[in-house]
């Protein structure tokens, strides 16, 4: 398997415009999470899903945040409008819960700049 | 509620041990694991620990668990510029998929 697959893998872009964010997990598994991480606030979890649905979106920040996935193989995370505070690392990671220890396998993230 | 807590940096010269301390709140946690980041990429599970265990053993790491104290350390012995990364701790939230993790080491190697 080619591993949890982020995309784009760096995007700059002006205050005020949609930016979306792509992840494609590794197959079979159930479990999706969006995270972001900063110098400031480290890493934290924005939402994650259990077999396609969302189970806690707590950690979004603001109604300007809202992620989707529409089917098991595909999530997205979609910023708008964005602003230069959302400047951060997102990484999307997934796993496969068994009941014993679950390894969340992360992608290499997309790297977000906004002007 | 869940909180994972980590000193932010460790500074430790090539071939010397490393020491990488962690306290957690949720004493019905499982699981409990380290990951490691590299610069410019995702964070990589490194070892993990069940909760029943004191201690694991996988080469150079050793991991340590005291539930009585909730804490947790990562031990690297023999320490490599090439272990220079941050190393996350991580709890596993109830009986979910969900990991908390704490805010993250970061371990400068000299030579």
């Amino acid at each position: 398997d080619a591993g949890v697959i982020q995309s784009p893998r760096h995007e700059v872009t002006e205050m005020g415009q949609e930016v979306t964010l792509r992840c494609k997990p590794i197959s079979g598994h159930d479990y999706l999470f969006w995270y972001r991480q900063t110098m400031m606030r480290g890493l934290e979890l924005l939402i994650y899903f259990n077999n396609n649905v969302p189970i806690d979106d707590s950690g979004m920040p603001e109604d300007r945040f809202s992620a989707k996935m529409p089917n098991a193989s595909f999530s997205t995370l979609k910023i708008q409008p964005s602003e230069p505070r959302d400047s951060a690392v997102y990484f999307c990671a997934s796993s496969f819960y068994q009941g014993s220890y679950n390894e969340q396998f992360f992608g290499p993230g997309t790297r977000l700049t906004v002007l | 509620g869940e909180d994972v807590e980590q000193s932010l940096f460790l500074s430790v010269r090539e071939g010397d041990s490393s020491v990488i301390n962690c306290t957690y709140t949720d004493s019905s946690s499982t699981y409990l694991y380290w990951y490691k980041q590299e610069p410019g990429a995702g964070l990589q599970l490194l070892t993990y620990i069940f909760s029943n265990m004191d201690m694991k053993q996988d080469q150079r790491l050793t991991v340590l668990l005291n539930k009585k104290d909730k804490h947790l350390s990562l031990r690297i012995a023999d320490t490599q510029t090439g272990d220079s990364a941050i190393y996350f701790c991580a709890e596993r939230a109830g009986n979910t998929g969900k990991l908390i993790f704490g805010q993250g080491t970061t371990l400068q190697v000299k030579p």
